[in-house]
């Protein structure tokens, strides 16, 4: 049971503007702790993607990008590509389960 | 270059301890950070099951906390999970992470070991 909510799966065409919505509450995105993203790819183990909200680890497309407002957060996919066609998790800590809490997951389909 | 790797069994039988352990190269546990597990049961998302210190410190998922212990050997550069009393639930994909303390994201990762408990 994810206390950090996500959209099932969002689709776009090549090229196009994806967002991905991770939506919690006041005791994880809503208080001081960063969100993180992951994006897994088919049969891989989850890469970190996005860390501190919007920050890119090295060898992270400049076109993945991060925002958080509030009790929410987006991360933002341009020009996408038919290899974006993955699973991607939004990731935070959360003060009253005292531990790090992942998304439900958003399948992006490239169509 | 940071690398872990998951090792143990692949089948567990109900009501058993599941045990994995995770081998860790590239770097030294005892040079900090924290050394984390979580699962993906099949066709699901991820669930953090706790974590552990150079020191032995522990924390572990509210959720799981009765059933779960994770320990360290620093001479070996590994670190393990045990999980008693499984059931069918606990089948997925157990993967092993490094995690910061004051960079709580999950920056390396092991390949995955997928744990399936039946009889």
């Amino acid at each position: 049971q994810s206390v950090l909510t996500q959209p099932p799966s969002v689709s776009g065409a090549p090229g196009q503007r994806v967002t991905i919505s991770c939506t919690g509450g006041s005791s994880n995105i809503g208080a001081v702790y960063d969100v993180n993203w992951y994006q897994q790819l088919p049969g891989t183990a989850p890469r970190l993607l996005i860390y501190g909200n919007s920050n890119r680890p090295s060898g992270v497309p400049e076109r993945f990008s991060g925002s958080k407002s509030g009790t929410s957060a987006s991360l933002a996919i341009s020009g996408l590509q038919a290899e974006d066609e993955a699973d991607y998790y939004c990731q935070s800590s959360d003060s009253s389960l005292s531990g790090y809490v992942f998304g439900t997951g958003t399948k992006v389909i490239v169509l | 270059q940071v690398q872990l790797q998951e090792s143990g069994p692949g089948l567990v039988k109900p009501s058993e301890t599941l045990s994995l352990s995770c081998t860790v190269s590239g770097y030294s546990i005892s040079s900090g950070y924290y050394w984390g597990w979580i699962r993906q049961p099949p066709g699901k998302g991820l669930e953090w099951i706790g974590r552990i210190y150079q020191n032995g410190s522990t924390h572990y998922n509210t959720s799981l906390t009765s059933r779960v212990t994770i320990s360290v050997d620093t001479s070996k550069n590994e670190f393990s999970l045990n999980l008693n009393s499984v059931t069918a639930a606990d089948t997925a994909v157990y993967y092993c992470a490094r995690v910061g303390k004051s960079r709580p994201f999950f920056e390396y990762w092991g390949q995955g070991i997928l744990v399936t408990v039946s009889s």
